[in-house]
């Protein structure tokens, strides 16, 4: 169990940048989560996959937001044309069931210039 | 839309007193309540996870209750170090078929004082 992995660490670009991120659940998790969190919140719900669908999205997720899961493995999230208000702590966790523990990564930094 | 709070937001102890942290959610109706450990620009931590049909869960020196009828939830961390510096966050899943997301507090920050 090597954990959730997160990378970029950090992430600096400027306004108007595509950024993407990528998220490496636990092996025999199927479930993956995406979370963002700005500074003295607790962090947000952004998406959800069960293996490889996209199950929910919050309305936080606009049409800038994308996430993918291909082949129920890995995720990517995308960010098209950054915005100052984008910078924020993504935060990726993933699940064996639905009513087991969340285990989260380490996070991305996202600071958009 | 189910709403957490964390009282208080800041927390500052000596060394060895015990720390009681605080939270409450306002829809009862949750399947599981989790308790969180962040360190400062660091990912989230599970400390512990309380099903709605129990009471109470410990590990080591961390024992975390449930009022699920009240809707609060109790951290209690005995004889604290300076290495329980941290913020603590506490989040909820509702309780509905489809609902997959954790509903989480703001959290309180943690200082420990040797």
């Amino acid at each position: 169990d090597t954990g959730v992995s997160q990378n970029p660490r950090h992430k600096i670009t400027k306004r108007g940048q595509n950024v993407t991120f990528r998220c490496d659940p636990i092996s025999e998790h199927n479930r993956l989560y995406w979370y963002r969190q700005t500074l003295g919140q607790g962090p947000e719900f952004l998406t959800y996959f069960q293996n490889e669908a996209q199950l929910e999205k919050s309305r936080l997720l606009s049409d800038r937001f994308s996430a993918e899961r291909p082949k129920g493995s890995f995720s990517t999230l995308e960010i098209q044309r950054t915005e100052q208000g984008d910078s924020a702590m993504y935060l990726c966790a993933s699940s064996y069931r639905l009513d087991r523990t969340q285990y989260f990564g380490p996070g991305t930094r996202l600071t958009v210039l | 839309k189910q709403e957490v709070t964390q009282i208080p937001a800041a927390l500052s102890v000596p060394e060895g007193e015990n720390l009681v942290l605080n939270c409450s959610f306002t829809d009862s109706a949750i399947y599981n309540l989790q308790w969180f450990r962040q360190d400062p620009g660091k990912g989230l931590t599970s400390l512990l996870l309380i099903q709605s049909s129990q009471r109470e869960q410990t590990s080591g020196r961390l024992n975390a209750s449930l009022d699920k009828s009240s809707g609060r939830s109790t951290l209690y961390i005995a004889a604290s170090q300076p290495g329980d510096s941290a913020t603590y966050l506490c989040a909820v899943r509702g309780r509905q078929l489809d609902d997959y997301k954790l509903s989480f507090g703001a959290g309180t920050t943690v200082t420990v004082r040797a």
